[in-house]
């Protein structure tokens, strides 16, 4: 399966809503999807997963929320903190195909 | 809190192996599942493989044939082997647990290995 995150770049004002798109090649098994969030010189942090990529990871502020089945999932930011300018992966789990990610979406500022 | 951290050699030659060892701290490494992830500069993410704490392993295929994931649960700890490397092996390298085998939670902070003579 191949993901590909829509759009490459966005580019928005803190306070305003972010809508990321991760789009599998084909339908993804149970629906289960994870959001990751990377800083620069950080490593990648578990935003959410399980199915949908709706369950938000521990610590996650509930301003981040993911929703989706088959093969369009979405990530959506309500309202933009200056701490959420960063790369956003998507990511899924195939237990015949491994481990995929998306290519990533920058989130930056406008 | 479970904590890891990626240690190893940050230069290795083309040809040679890279090795690297991630050390988990506030938890045990039995009972999950373990991993490492990579990314090169500027570029994505890749994994690479798993282990299981009991000793059993899967890999990326692209990478199956150089690769070697193994466990020490004495020492809490993982290792990575990658032979033959060339430069498309620089990268900064993580480790990661397997959250219910499926997702990657927590991460180590990454080392980066740059293949160069």
């Amino acid at each position: 399966i191949v993901l590909t995150q829509s759009p490459g770049t966005l580019s928005l004002s803190p306070g305003e809503r972010a809508t990321l798109s991760c789009r599998a090649s084909q339908s993804v098994g149970s629906s289960y999807l994870a959001w990751y969030q990377q800083k620069p010189g950080q490593a990648p942090r578990l935003l959410m997963f399980g199915y949908g990529a709706s369950s938000r990871a521990t610590g996650i502020p509930d301003r981040f929320s993911g929703s989706g089945s088959g093969t369009d999932f979405t990530l959506t930011i309500s309202r933009l903190e200056p701490e959420d300018f960063a790369v956003y992966y998507c990511q899924h789990y195939d237990s015949s195909q491994g481990y995929t990610f998306g290519q990533g979406t920058k989130l930056g500022i406008k | 809190q479970v904590q890891l951290q990626e240690s190893g050699p940050g230069l290795v030659k083309p040809s040679e192996t890279l090795s690297l060892t991630c050390t988990v701290s506030g938890g045990s490494i039995s009972g999950y599942y373990w991993s490492w992830i990579r990314q090169p500069p500027g570029k994505g993410l890749e994994w690479i493989g798993y282990i299981y704490f009991s000793g059993s392993t899967n890999y990326n295929p692209s990478l199956e044939s150089r690769v070697t994931i193994s466990v020490d649960t004495s020492k809490n700890q993982f290792s990575l082997e990658l032979r033959s490397v060339t430069a498309a092996d620089t990268a900064v390298y993580y480790c990661a647990r397997l959250f219910t085998k499926r997702w990657f939670d927590p991460w180590g902070q990454g080392t980066l290995v740059t293949v160069s003579s």
